[in-house]
Parts: C-alpha cells; structure tokens; sequence
C-alpha cells in the first residue's frame, strides 16, 4: 500500500490564484481529513469527510473547498488564494465505523507559498 | 476534548529512556490519551493511545496515572530518529475521529 498520497509537494501561487490539492489513500479507509499547519504552530483541521459524497467544515475552513466524489479522492480547491494560506497541508484518512483507535494516518504534506 | 499541557521541549541522550509528559486534569471518563509525532517537514504518526491501563507497543509505552490527569510517553531507547515533535492529544472515541493538535513537545535526542 502507498498510504495517502499528496500532491503536488511544492507550490508558488500569486494571490488571487487557484489551484487544487491532491489526496488520495488505497486504505479504503472511510474517513478523511485535511489539516493546515502554520510555522511553528500544531495543525488545524479545514475540512473532514466521513464518506464518499459527505463533507464538514472544520476549524479554519473559510477560502477553502472540497468534494468527496470516490472514497480513495479527497481534493482540496483554494479559490483566490491569499497570502494567510502560505502553510503546509496534510491530508490524513481513519478507519470508519465503530473505531476506537482513532489512528490517522498522514500524507507526507504539500507546502504551499502564496506571494 | 480536553485540553492538554506539554513541557515546549526536552533533551535526551541516545540510548536513554525519554519520559514526555502530558497533563490532561479536564480528562472526562469517556476520553482516550493518544501520542502522535511529527519528525521535521514530515506528516504526524500515530505511536499510542491509552484509556486508564498502561498501554506498550513497538514504538513506546504510555503510562496513565490513576486519576488519569496526567500521563508519561516512555521511548525506552531514543534514537536520533526520534527526534522529532511529540503531541499528547485527549478525544473521545466516536464515529469520526478529529484530532485536536497542540504545539507539543520538541524532543532533541543528542548523540
């Protein structure tokens, strides 16, 4: 298994500028998340999905959006991007169902520079 | 969740045991202490999680005090590897399973 994939690894964006984050995980797992982490910060949570077609709002979802179209695909789409969401993005799938482990696992993250 | 406190950093020497500590007092009876690590410019992973026993597996040992208001992350043999930052993080166990990250604790293991 890959695990979750992330890409691209690297990004510059002008503000004002889109572009689409890539997710995906071969887990077959029901659950998955995308964070942001700030320099020097823990990581916040944008946007969660429990299911393909079913998505919810995090702790900082505001310039962000998502869809869950296939449960291996969760893409995340900065629309005008501003220099606030200079950060670096993981994206992590769990287990669904009755899971009491909560165990996450990550991708290897996207670092994104807006100018 | 509860909220938890963790020391910003620690030293380690390799080859000794790293104890982190974690102060959770809000804890409720429902909520789990889990431990991720994030080595630098890499993805958080999952090492531990525990509800009241002492939990060991692999990577490390988690020890909950009987009140459950605080808990230690034993690395038994630190390497440089593990270096990295630790967060102790406290959720209850439901359907979905967010993760609250803290700054956490910057574990410098030293040769």
């Amino acid at each position: 298994n890959a695990g979750v994939t992330q890409t691209p690894k690297f990004r510059i964006l002008k503000i004002g500028q889109s572009m689409t984050l890539q997710c995906t995980q071969d887990m077959n797992h029901n659950y998955m998340y995308w964070y942001r982490q700030d320099p020097g910060m823990g990581l916040k949570l944008i946007y969660y999905s429990v299911g393909a077609g079913i998505t919810d709002k995090g702790e900082v979802p505001n310039g962000y959006n998502v869809s869950r179209s296939t449960t291996e695909v969760f893409p995340l789409r900065l629309e005008l991007a501003a220099p606030s969401q200079t950060s670096v993005y993981f994206c992590a799938s769990s287990r669904g169902g009755v899971n009491i482990r909560g165990e996450q696992y990550f991708g290897p993250g996207t670092r994104l520079t807006v100018t | 969740d509860a909220k938890t406190t963790q020391p910003p950093s620690m030293d380690c020497a390799e080859g000794r045991a790293a104890n982190l500590p974690c102060n959770h007092s809000t804890i409720s009876g429902n909520e789990y202490v889990y431990w991720y690590r994030q080595i630098h410019s890499q993805g958080p992973q999952y090492i531990i999680h525990g509800l009241k026993n002492n939990e060991t597996n692999e990577m490390a040992s988690l020890i909950i005090t009987e009140d459950r208001k605080s808990s230690t992350l034993i690395l038994p043999h630190a390497t440089l590897r593990d270096t990295a930052v630790y967060y102790c993080i406290v959720r209850v166990a439901r359907g979905y399973s967010t993760l609250t990250f803290g700054k956490g604790t910057m574990l410098l293991v030293s040769p």
